[in-house]
Order: structure tokens, then sequence, then C-alpha cells
């Protein structure tokens, strides 16, 4: 994998606002991707995910937006809370057997929530 | 409770010395896999393993060994020919199917050389 830097892109929002943090991804043979969180010094958490043959997916204060036409996906949080200050990464993989279960992530979003 | 335990959460190890570090769990999942992170970065894979015997290597595998004797335990040794292995090693599990269901990730344990 190539390294991208050791400083994070960071998004400041403000509590309540809706946050969207972007992902270009570089495979067009991948088909599912999902985004996790990751707090300091804890492993990454599942936050949703989305397969190739959808373009939007919603969940609990979360949005999911897959463009295929220009690899591009994207989190949208709604209301955002402090709890939600976190790392947030989306990662991809394709459906081939031999590539299966090999989630190739991104450098992550630092989100930084403030009162 | 179901889920996957990484020990030691804390590892130094001496420049030459191996370590291993060790990854169970008990989702009954057929997939691991092993990860570094290295500050402000992504994720990069070091090894896989689909079943049981069976391993792959990831993009990072030199200076990284492992084995998969059991479904619920999936090892990996840093060696001494790992030249930069200060790093946060994450461990994960997945069910083997083509459902394309998420990866579940340990705490990670954090490896220092001294």
């Amino acid at each position: 994998g190539e390294s991208v830097g050791l400083h994070l892109p960071t998004l400041s929002v403000q509590e309540g606002d809706n946050s969207i943090i972007n992902c270009a991804y570089s495979n067009s043979a991948s088909d599912y991707f999902i985004w996790y969180k990751q707090e300091s010094g804890k492993g990454p958490q599942f936050i949703i995910d989305i397969r190739s043959n959808m373009d939007k997916r919603q969940g609990q204060r979360v949005t999911v937006l897959l463009n295929k036409t220009v690899k591009h996906l994207s989190l949208q949080i709604a209301a955002t809370q402090p709890g939600d200050s976190a790392v947030y990464f989306c990662a991809e993989s394709s459906m081939t057997t031999d590539s299966w279960g090999k989630l190739q992530f991104g450098a992550g979003t630092q989100v930084v929530v403030t009162p | 409770d179901g889920g996957i335990t990484q020990s030691p959460k804390y590892l130094f190890r001496k420049e030459g010395q191996n370590v291993t570090l060790s990854c169970e769990q008990n989702l009954n999942h057929d997939a691991m896999y092993w990860y570094r992170q290295d500050p402000g970065q992504g994720l990069r894979l070091i090894y896989y393993s689909q079943i049981v015997n069976d391993f792959q290597k990831g993009d990072i595998a030199e200076g990284y060994s492992v084995s998969r004797e059991k479904k619920e335990s999936f090892p990996l040794t840093v060696t001494s020919a790992q030249k930069n292995p200060t790093a946060f090693y994450l461990c994960a599990s997945s069910p083997f199917n083509r459902g394309h269901t998420e990866a579940f990730f340990g705490q990670g344990t954090r490896l220092t050389v001294v």
C-alpha cells in the first residue's frame, strides 16, 4: 500500500451540524465498500456498508453515497455529536475469490466536533 | 461475549528479537487478517487467511510470519528481518462468503522497539 503522509485530513464540525466525509477509491473492480470509525488507541468499528449495486444506503444518523462513475464514496453524519469525534476510514474490496476479504483502506479523515 | 481478542495490548521488543502477537476469535469466522497501522495513516494488510492451514501474503508481508493451525487463532510473528516494526497491529476476522459482510477488529497491539 502507498503511504499518504503523516497528517490526516481533518474535518472540524460544530456540534449539531451535519458532517460529510469523502473518499476516492481507485479499483474499478471493487464492489463492496465499508466505513469504519476508529477512536484513539482502539480498533476500527463498523459503521455502514454498501454494495456496488446500490448508490445510497441509510443507517441510524448515517448515510453512505456511492458514485461508481467517478469512484467516489461519502459518509454523511447527521446532527454530529461529540462522541462522533474519531478517525473515519473507507475500505473497499472486490468479489473475486482470491481477493475476497482483502479490504483496502483509505488514509482516513480525522473528525473533530467542537461545542 | 463473542469477539476478537488481541494480546498483549502493549509489547516492547529489543532489536534483533522475534515477537509473537496473539489473536483469538470466538465468532466462528473462517477468515482472519493482520493489519499494520502507522501514526496518521490507514491500515495496510500484512497477511490473511481464508481457511485453516492456509494463508496468503498481503501488501507488506516482508519480515512477518503467520500460522493458522486452528480456526480460532491467527498469531503473527514479527521477525528480526522487519526493519521498522514499531506500529499498531490490528487483527480482524470475517465470515468467508461472497455476501461481503464486514470485518470485525480486535483492540490492537501496540509494538515498540526499544
